[in-house]
Formats: structure tokens, sequence, C-alpha cells
């Protein structure tokens, strides 16, 4: 259960705003919302995270509602090397000694147009 | 600071060999995962640990065995490979606080026949 819902697939200009959105409307109280993409068959790289406020660094922002039960991650200037596989996820607690494990969806795939 | 490394980046086994497959950090990082990921899917794990000497099983951990002596090492053996277990492989490892993003590798592509 990924307990996410992503668009399979969208598309931006080069040089926009690429705004990917996420549904969890069954995130628990203490449950982040983290963002990663995979390019190709590589590594998932981290982009961002976030529990309620919204948050910003290098490469994104996340928009998370205040109901908690959807978010956005915002690519302000995408470009070309941007196109990956976005995922968003819910951590989900497994057990011991507190462990976290991070329960993928099917996620985004994103297309930067030149 | 290479971050994760994974080896071999390619494998082919035939049905029935055992082999291990090696993740390395050098990041002291607490916690390690194995994921797999299959064509068109997204990623699921196979095992865990939170530290040295204490792991636990993911969603999908038949057919698999991991060990974990030092920070460092997280091996994912494969007992006794079968074509089901053909699959892209990823490492990951993060530190323990709740704040912080997985680093994963670039992955072991194995092939079973």
């Amino acid at each position: 259960d990924a307990k996410t819902t992503q668009p399979p697939s969208m598309d931006c200009a080069e040089g926009r705003a690429a705004n990917l959105p996420c549904n969890h409307s069954t995130i628990s109280g203490n449950e982040y919302v983290y963002w990663y993409r995979q390019i190709h068959s590589q590594g998932p790289q981290y982009i961002i995270h976030g529990l309620k406020n919204n948050e910003t660094n290098e490469m994104a922002s996340l928009i998370i509602t205040e109901d908690r039960k959807s978010s956005t991650l915002i690519l302000p200037h995408a470009t070309l090397r941007d196109t990956a596989v976005y995922y968003c996820i819910v951590r989900v607690e497994v057990g011991i000694q507190g462990a976290q494990k991070l329960v993928f969806g099917q996620g985004t795939r994103l297309t930067i147009n030149p | 600071n290479a971050g994760v490394t994974q080896t071999p980046k390619f494998q082919v086994l035939k049905t029935g060999q055992s082999m291990t497959l090696q993740c390395a950090q050098d990041m002291n990082h607490e916690y390690m995962s194995w994921y797999r990921q299959d064509p068109g899917m997204g990623l699921r794990l196979i095992h865990y640990s939170v530290g040295a000497g204490i792991t636990d099983q993911g969603e999908v951990p038949n057919g698999y065995n991991v060990s974990r002596s030092t920070t460092e090492d997280f091996p994912l053996r494969l007992l006794s490979a079968a074509p089901s277990q053909t699959s892209v492989y990823f490492c990951a490892s993060r530190l323990r606080p709740a704040g912080y993003g997985y680093t994963f590798g670039s992955g072991t592509r194995l092939t079973v026949v």
C-alpha cells in the first residue's frame, strides 16, 4: 500500500516551473512526505521532505496543504536534466527501534520538453 | 566521500547459484536498506538494518539473507537464485534521526537464467 496517488505522467516546457501533485489522504500526523526522483535506471535521488510546513531547498519547493492530505513538488525552472520519474512517498513505521521504510508507488514520469 | 557503493554493477547467474551483492557506505549512517525494482514498478523493501548486528525483514524477504557486522557494510545474499529474482537491486543508507533522506547506490542489475 503506497498511501500516495500521483499522475502517471506529466510534461513541462524547459525553463518553466514544473508542479507535481501528490495525494496522501490517509497520512498520519507524524508521517513525513518525501520526494525522490529516479533518472533513467539510476538509484533514486532524494529531493526534499516535509511534515507540516512548506519547505524549500536548492533543488525544489514542497507545498503541503493545511490538512496534509496533499502536496505539490515545484521545480522552479525545469531543465532537460530534470526529466525523470518522481516519487512522492509517505514514510511508514516498520518496527525495530523505530526504523521506517519508504513505500514507493508508481511515481510520475516527468518529461521536460525543449 | 564515496557515498553508497554497490558491487557488482551487473551479474548473470544460473538458477540455483548463490551470490552476495555488496553494499558499503562511508557516511557513518546507522540505517541501511536493500530494495529491488522490477520493470515498471516502484522499489520494494527486502531487508533493512538499524545498526551493526540488527537487521529485520521488509516486504519481500524470501530468498534473501542479510547481516550487518560493521556500520559500513550491508551485504545481501541470494541463497539459491531463481528467475523471479531477476531485478535491479538498490542499497540505501541514512542517518538515524527522522529528518534525513536516504542516499541510494547506483544499483546492481541481476539476471537469473
